[in-house]
């Protein structure tokens, strides 16, 4: 089914390792984006990206690493993990612009110990 | 950043109440989305109000867009327990840096 995939869906890591997040679109959008969703502050853009090898940083981008080699694959790696990372993050796609409306993944569940 | 408050917080009604949640802000946007959040999921558009004064209506919700564009409501009318939810605006910064942000949320429990 077409739509946007996120993974893992859970995952546990210890401070000071790198993680990667994956996020997955079969709807040849232009933009894609990464959020983080904590309690209190709503959703924070991490990174975004226009297109194939453009990518541009975001509300909280610090701690947090992008690639976008292909259209649909966006991922986001946390180079030296910190607990501050533990959180929520979403993966979403836009077809045109960056102020359409947005197609969200599920979410990773990100516990930094 | 071009803050978006959502009032309230927190909304614990009983099945059948109607409600109201608000969206505010400083800044004028030249549009306003309303997102619905479940346990779990990830946020999925209710609808895009573009000009000041809109109302639009999907079943037994209102959303309405300031006359100046800095605000918006979601009515419910007659809750059910189906509409539970985290409820997000978002707003489209009409300076043309072409960014979307979000507010805080407002999350609804519909209680049977």
């Amino acid at each position: 089914d077409a739509g946007i995939t996120q993974s893992p869906r859970y995952k546990i890591t210890e401070t000071g390792r790198q993680v990667t997040l994956m996020c997955h679109q079969t709807w040849s959008h232009s933009y894609m984006f990464w959020y983080r969703q904590d309690l209190g502050h709503g959703l924070r853009l991490i990174y975004y990206s226009a297109a194939a090898d453009i990518t541009d940083k975001g509300e909280v981008p610090d701690g947090y690493v992008v690639s976008r080699s292909k259209t649909e694959n966006f991922p986001l790696t946390l180079e030296s993990a910190t607990r501050s990372q533990t959180s929520v993050y979403f993966c979403a796609s836009s077809g045109l612009t960056r102020v359409e409306p947005q197609h969200f993944g599920d979410g990773t569940r990100l516990s930094i110990l | 950043t071009q803050l978006l408050e959502q009032s309230p917080q927190f909304l614990s009604i009983q099945e059948g109440e109607n409600l109201t949640v608000y969206c505010n802000s400083s800044s004028v946007f030249s549009s306003l989305q309303w997102y619905r959040q479940e346990p779990g999921e990830g946020p999925v558009l209710l609808v895009t109000v573009v000009t000041g004064g809109e109302v639009k209506k999907l079943k037994r919700l209102t959303f309405q867009f300031g006359d100046a564009r800095k605000d918006s409501s979601l009515h419910i009318t007659a809750a059910q327990p189906g509409d539970t939810g985290l409820y997000l605006c978002a707003g489209a910064d009409q300076t043309g840096a072409n960014n979307l942000f979000f507010g805080t949320g407002t999350r609804l429990t519909v209680i049977p």
